[in-house]
């Protein structure tokens, strides 16, 4: 099994310009998100999905989007690029577990650069 | 509202030695799990342990131990003979479960650097 795989590792952008990250998983997992890593914040969360054809925000969801079409997949979009969407993005999946265990599968995230 | 606090931005330990890294939460969910990871230089996350806010005892995993006091809103990890492949970013996060909410709470980390 792959887990959970991100499409791509790298990525310079221009101001302005859109793209499309992929986040891909093999465990069957329900829940799906998308965080951003940056420098003395942690992990903050953009959107999530609890399903198929279900996306719910998070706690910084402005200037992005995305879409979960099928199960295995969870699409993040910028559709405008700003220089402060610099971060390392992850996407996370799991699963519901009794008791409430459901660790989180981490992808092993994208670096963008917006410039 | 949920918040996961971690004061500690940077630690040393000596290798073969015990470390803790603090971890305060605040959250009006009665039932809700703590959980923490590890994030190596290379930058993957690494599930370490999870406790259960209604477990009776505290979490062990291997090397890696969870103090869990509930009446003080703490879930401090413990790691026992740091070993230098221990030096990396660890994080504290939250889920509450009653309230049904699939989101996870980070905090913002402690970097331990494990000296030989």
């Amino acid at each position: 099994n792959a887990g959970v795989t991100q499409t791509p590792k790298f990525r310079v952008l221009k101001t302005g310009q859109s793209m499309t990250l992929l986040c891909a998983q093999d465990m069957n997992h329900e829940y799906m998100y998308w965080y951003r890593q940056d420098p003395g914040m942690g992990l903050r969360l953009i959107h999530y999905s609890v399903g198929e054809g279900t996306t719910a925000k998070g706690e910084v969801p402005d200037g992005y989007n995305v879409s979960r079409l099928k199960k295995q997949n969870f699409l993040l979009g910028l559709e405008s690029a700003a220089p402060s969407q610099t971060s390392v993005y992850f996407c996370a999946s799991s699963r519901p577990v009794a008791g409430g265990n459901n660790e989180q599968f981490f992808g092993p995230g994208t670096r963008l650069t917006v410039l | 509202a949920q918040k996961i606090t971690q004061t500690q931005p940077g630690m040393f330990v000596q290798e073969k030695e015990a470390v803790t890294l603090d971890c305060t939460y605040d959250t009006s969910d009665p039932s809700y799990g703590l959980f923490w990871y590890k994030q190596p230089s290379s930058g993957e996350m690494i599930f370490l342990i999870y406790q259960g806010s209604y477990d009776q005892q505290n979490a062990t995993e291997g090397r890696y131990s969870l103090n869990f006091q509930k009446a003080r809103k703490s879930a401090n990890l413990v790691i026992s003979a740091s070993q230098l492949g221990d030096s990396a970013m660890y994080f504290c996060a939250m889920r509450g479960i009653t309230s049904g909410t699939y989101k996870y709470i980070f905090g913002t980390g402690t970097r331990l650097k494990v000296l030989a």
